[in-house]
């Protein structure tokens, strides 16, 4: 079975400043990962992925995460923090489902505040 | 414009009743899937679909009902069987489900309270 964490339920960072989530995931197989953002009252929105290859990956808004198999992780991060920033994050691992499909299982997420 | 749709997005209902929520994709995607999110515990899985008139069981399908007659329609039916029905329930979809490597994309959700 698969699993994600996500250490720490809320980070809180200064505007302008490095933003650094974390995520470390458990897979029998190479995992494919997902970091999705939700603002209030909202659906998710993919911020980046990793499937194969290259094993830093940007994404949009500035966000990047870099795959480490050596440490099961694959954190997100953003160099200098905006006010929009602030949403939940989430971490996901997929796998295929028993009838196809492709099962995602989250993380329980990371809200992160930014102050001024 | 493609996209999710989710309707209604604030739903009221007394207890012991079913309700049904509706998603709706013009993505032509042919998976789709229902999660359920409450606070501090991520999103769950309920059902997921791969194809027309097939449906898998999710990890916490348990008082839910769900239905695929058409490939751009996912309703899922909560029913009075659900102990704890009032969350989050968000629809999403994948371009095929064949690999495990689709992104999914999500409609904007809608909030389902049960008194």
């Amino acid at each position: 079975a698969q699993s994600v964490t996500q250490l720490g339920s809320h980070v809180s960072v200064s505007e302008g400043a490095l933003v650094l989530l974390r995520c470390n995931y458990s897979s029998s197989v190479p995992p494919y990962l997902f970091w999705y953002v939700q603002y209030p009252n909202q659906g998710l929105q993919l911020l980046l992925k990793y499937t194969t290859g290259a094993t830093l990956v940007k994404g949009i808004n500035g966000f990047e995460a870099e795959f480490k198999k050596s440490e099961t992780s694959f954190h997100l991060t953003k160099p200098s923090a905006h006010m929009s920033d602030a949403a939940e994050y989430f971490c996901a691992v997929s796998q295929r489902g028993t009838g196809g499909g492709n099962k995602l299982t989250f993380g329980t997420g990371t809200q992160l505040k930014v102050e001024l | 414009d493609g996209g999710i749709t989710q309707s209604p997005k604030y739903l009221f209902r007394k207890e012991g009743q079913n309700v049904t929520l509706s998603c709706e994709q013009n993505l032509n995607h042919d998976a789709m899937y229902w999660y359920r999110q409450d606070p501090g515990q991520g999103l769950r899985l309920i059902y997921y679909s791969q194809i027309v008139n097939d449906f898998q069981k999710g990890d916490i399908a348990e008082g839910y009902s769900v239905s695929r007659e058409k490939k751009e329609s996912f309703p899922l039916t909560v029913t009075s069987a659900q102990k704890n029905p009032t969350a989050f329930y968000l629809c999403a979809s994948s371009m095929s489900g064949a690999g495990a490597y689709d992104e999914q994309y999500f409609g904007p959700g809608t909030r389902l309270t049960v008194t």
